[in-house]
């Protein structure tokens, strides 16, 4: 079963429109972290963004916010005034206690923004 | 500033050639992996190791082996390559001691084609 679901494949939107991503996870852990990663297309993954299990208060840096909702099991992420510097795949990924320092990664939403 | 490097970002392999594919990273970290990209499957986990000489297996070890004879370089071998092991593979490293906090810092990608 994908412990990391992210259910859009491709997003595209005009310049400085707000996108959300979305991600929902699944896990029977009750301490686990959460990940966001952005990988542009020089391949390389970046680190965007890490929550506990513990915090769900929803955090903004910039033009990007991340909502954290352990009732709905899910930490979806959005761009505010989209610019085409986004453009980019991005990875919601799942680390759980119980199974030692595994990374489960969603399959990614490829986000276009289109000047 | 370069943090994980693999050491080849392009190959071309022919069936039942061995394949190695190496990665150095700079960090001191104890915890490194080897994924595997597809499209519409997102990032599997190969291999990862969390010290010198240990690996366990992630999701998709068949037909794959690695080796981590010192901290900062950990290789991926293809024993025998084959078509369907034409992807992208991305090595990564993350940390001390096995902890679902870490932020894993990844490496620019070496994508392979086998023909």
């Amino acid at each position: 079963a994908q412990k990391v679901t992210q259910a859009q494949t491709e997003i595209s939107v005009v310049e400085k429109e707000d996108v959300t991503l979305d991600c929902v996870y699944e896990t029977r852990d009750t301490t686990y972290y959460l990940f966001w990663y952005k990988q542009p297309p020089s391949g390389e993954l970046v680190f965007l963004i890490r929550r506990n299990s513990f915090d769900e208060q929803n955090e903004i840096s910039g033009r990007y916010s991340w909502n954290f909702q352990k009732s709905t099991s899910s930490f979806n992420f959005t761009i505010t005034a989209s610019q085409v510097v986004d453009s980019a795949v991005y990875f919601c990924a799942l680390s759980e206690t119980y199974t030692g320092n595994q990374f489960y990664f969603g399959t990614g939403t490829s986000l276009t923004v289109i000047p | 500033d370069v943090k994980v490097t693999q050491s080849s970002r392009y190959l071309v392999k022919r069936t039942g050639e061995k394949v190695f594919l190496e990665c150095v990273q700079d960090m001191d970290h104890e915890n490194m992996f080897w994924y595997r990209q597809d499209p519409g499957l997102g990032l599997r986990l190969i291999y990862f190791s969390y010290d010198v000489k240990m690996k366990e297996k992630g999701d998709i070890p068949e037909g794959y082996s690695v080796s981590r004879e010192k901290k900062e370089r950990f290789s991926l071998i293809l024993e025998s390559a084959s078509t369907n092991q034409t992807s992208m593979y991305l090595c990564a490293s993350g940390g001390q001691g096995r902890s679902g906090a870490n932020v894993l810092t990844f490496g620019a990608g070496s994508r392979l084609t086998v023909l």
